[in-house]
């Protein structure tokens, strides 16, 4: 079966920094959806990367899906509090989106 | 437009007790999804229906876990002699169906077993 591996599991920065989450999924994946939740809520879709080199960015967010679609990467460029949250990686195996593989997620903290 | 729906929010039962979990998906996906995550624990799939295909139970733990999605659209998680194990949150999810389609989920139901 799939497996993801986020890191780091938490992150503190301090408000205008900016930070890099890592998305590292054990096979080659068909597409990698980035989530955000807040406690107590259900999850947010920020972004879905389908193609081998592929980055897309919202606002201060950007994700990138290398070449040889295994790795993706979150980066937000000067966080702000309203970036908080647990950021969550979910992988499609079979193309499908029949049933998503979650990562653990990574807790991000950002301080004034 | 209205997202996904779950109800009730919070649920506390006894061991023991049979509870059902609803989800009314967005209207016109044809594909819905539910999954429990538990404390320090990452999402787990339990079920996918996709339009009248049969539905993936393959991630269900138990048979004590069953699900129905009545006319394509509301679905219903039961959970029979629930476990203390069992406490966790429940969260649907919908999709327009097809490759490449997000999914959207709901608030979750936050399940706890005394």
């Amino acid at each position: 079966s799939q497996e993801l591996e986020q890191s780091p599991q938490s992150l503190i920065v301090q408000e205008g920094k900016n930070l890099t989450i890592n998305c590292t999924s054990s096979k080659t994946l068909y597409g990698l959806y980035w989530y955000k939740q807040k406690y107590g809520e259900g999850l947010i879709f920020l972004m879905m990367l389908q193609k081998g080199g592929e980055e897309k960015s919202h606002e201060k967010i950007t994700a990138k899906l290398d070449e040889k679609k295994q790795q993706s990467s979150l980066h937000i460029t000067a966080s702000q509090p309203s970036h908080a949250g647990i950021y969550l990686c979910g992988a499609d195996g079979t193309g499908t989106a029949s049933k998503l593989t979650f990562g653990t997620g990574t807790r991000l903290q950002v301080t004034l | 437009g209205a997202g996904v729906s779950q109800s009730p929010s919070n649920k506390v039962t006894e061991k023991g007790k049979d509870v059902e979990l609803r989800c009314d998906p967005i209207s016109g996906h044809t594909a819905l999804y539910w999954y429990r995550q538990s404390l320090g624990q990452g999402l787990e799939f339990l079920i996918y229906f996709q339009g009248n295909s049969a539905p993936d139970k393959s991630g269900l733990p138990s048979d004590r876990f069953s699900a129905e999605r009545t006319g394509g659209s509301v679905s219903t998680l039961t959970i029979q002699r629930t476990q203390q194990e069992d406490s966790a949150v429940y969260l649907c999810a919908s999709s327009p169906g097809g490759p490449y389609s997000p999914l959207h989920f709901g608030n979750g139901t936050r399940l706890t077993v005394t």
